[in-house]
């Protein structure tokens, strides 16, 4: 059966420090993957997705960045956090655009 | 005006009631999810329907493609069921645009 898994699960950060989320998909080839930020009181908002390694999508301009160096790990970074970085960070894979999704539990950042 | 509106935002009820929630958008979509948020922020996907009906034990979810709208409904609700449930529809790419929840209490 497929897994996917995503830490850590709770992070406090200074402003200016850099991030690093990663995600990983077990029992399945090439999916699809995605990043989704969740700020206080809003819904859910694609960051990135990825249909093969090292191929990144970008949907909102920020300053987060998203890499596939596997086939099956994706990675949320930045270099600087800001205040408005802070949010719940979800990741979720797909077998393709047709296809349900699976999310990941999540990532509760706090940028302070 | 969002592209997904979900009504209602806050829904309580008692424990047996029959529930409802409805979702609306104005694009033309290519499929319609409905996703379950517990209060620890996880999520879990429920449906994925592009027409018609899906049934899933107590769950049932419509969709009306004409009208563009979507309903997910619980029978004999359960205090478990409390959760914020998520209407997502994908415009044919890769994004899918969420509504921002219906937050439902179940009272025992």
């Amino acid at each position: 059966s497929q897994t996917i898994h995503q830490w850590p699960a709770t992070l406090v950060q200074p402003v200016g420090s850099p991030l690093s989320l990663e995600c990983t998909v077990e029992g399945t080839s090439n999916p699809n993957l995605y990043w989704y930020r969740q700020a206080a009181g809003r819904g859910l908002q694609l960051l990135f997705y990825s249909v093969g390694i090292g191929q990144i999508s970008s949907e909102v301009p920020q300053n987060l960045s998203a890499s596939r160096p596997q086939d099956r790990q994706f990675i949320l970074s930045s270099k600087k956090l800001l205040l408005s970085d802070s949010g719940f960070y979800l990741c979720a894979w797909a077998r393709g655009a047709n296809y349900g999704y699976t999310f990941g539990s999540g990532t509760r950042l706090t940028v302070v | 005006k969002n592209e997904v509106e979900q009504s209602p935002q806050n829904l309580t009820a008692q424990e047996g009631e029959f529930i409802t929630i409805n979702c609306s958008y104005s694009v033309g979509i290519s499929a319609l999810h409905w996703l379950q948020q517990h209060p620890g922020g996880g999520i879990v996907s429920l449906f994925m329907l592009s027409s018609g009906k899906k049934k899933h034990g107590r769950l049932i979810a419509t969709i009306n493609i004409q009208e563009k709208h979507s309903s997910l409904h619980i029978t004999a609700s359960h205090p478990r069921d409390s959760a914020v449930y998520i209407c997502a529809v994908r415009s044919g790419n890769e994004k899918l645009t969420f509504g921002t929840g219906t937050r439902l209490t179940i009272i025992p």
